[in-house]
């Protein structure tokens, strides 16, 4: 049973430009949850993805945009990157069927450096 | 918003116990998560409170009162794997559906 998957898993950008990141959630999964780490740090919510629909959106500017597939997987934009974008960035799934525990699963994140 | 703090770090040796604290204030409260992250790898879940008192899972335990706003994560008989990241995230009212995290603490075991 696969579980989250991201790629790419390393990348370096310059600044100004945009990055694409891509996570496939756990099998059975339909909930799609985007987290910023930055080193030293908890994970920051930035969306959450439900029905191909941004169901709740953190505090991140309108530079981080996102989208949900019919199935399931998801992706994380960011244009004009800046150096403070510089972070993990972890996608996790979940299942609103199985109860509101808020178990996620995480992937092991994709690592963001803009120089 | 919400307020979530932890300890930066914590040390113990191989065999001993160590307790991790949390203290949070939130708009409203819908659970209390734990999650350790080793180095360089992705969050795992380790426990869940919703009403006050202790979750018992083998050599883990998570104590919650809501009213002091207030967890600790209890590791026993440590072991050199436990080395990692813990983290502390709180949900906070029904239909709000991210968690929140604290900075995490670092937990270090010695022989």
């Amino acid at each position: 049973d696969a579980g989250v998957t991201q790629s790419p898993t390393h990348l370096i950008k310059t600044r100004g430009q945009q990055v694409t990141l891509r996570c496939s959630p756990k099998s059975g999964h339909d909930t799609v949850s985007w987290y910023q780490q930055a080193l030293g740090q908890g994970p920051q919510f930035i969306f959450q993805y439900y029905e191909e629909e941004e169901r709740q959106r953190g505090n991140f500017p309108d530079r981080f945009s996102g989208h949900q597939f019919p199935n399931y997987s998801s992706e994380l934009n960011v244009n004009a990157l800046l150096l403070g974008d510089s972070a993990l960035y972890l996608c996790a799934s979940s299942s609103w069927t199985s109860g509101n525990t808020g178990e996620l699963f995480f992937g092991e994140g994709s690592r963001l450096t803009v120089l | 918003g919400q307020n979530i703090d932890q300890p930066t770090e914590m040390t113990a040796t191989e065999g001993a116990i160590v307790q991790i604290n949390c203290t949070y204030q939130t708009s409203g409260f819908n659970g209390l998560f734990w999650y350790q992250q080793h180095a360089g790898e992705a969050p795992t879940f380790l426990s869940y409170n919703v009403l006050d008192g202790l979750e018992e899972k083998g050599r883990f335990s998570s104590f919650l009162s809501r009213s002091k706003g207030y967890s600790y994560l209890l590791l026993k008989e440590l072991q050199m794997k436990d080395s990692a990241s813990y983290l502390c995230a709180v949900r906070a009212p029904l239909n709000d559906y991210k968690l929140s995290f604290g900075a995490g603490t670092t937990v270090t075991v010695r022989a």
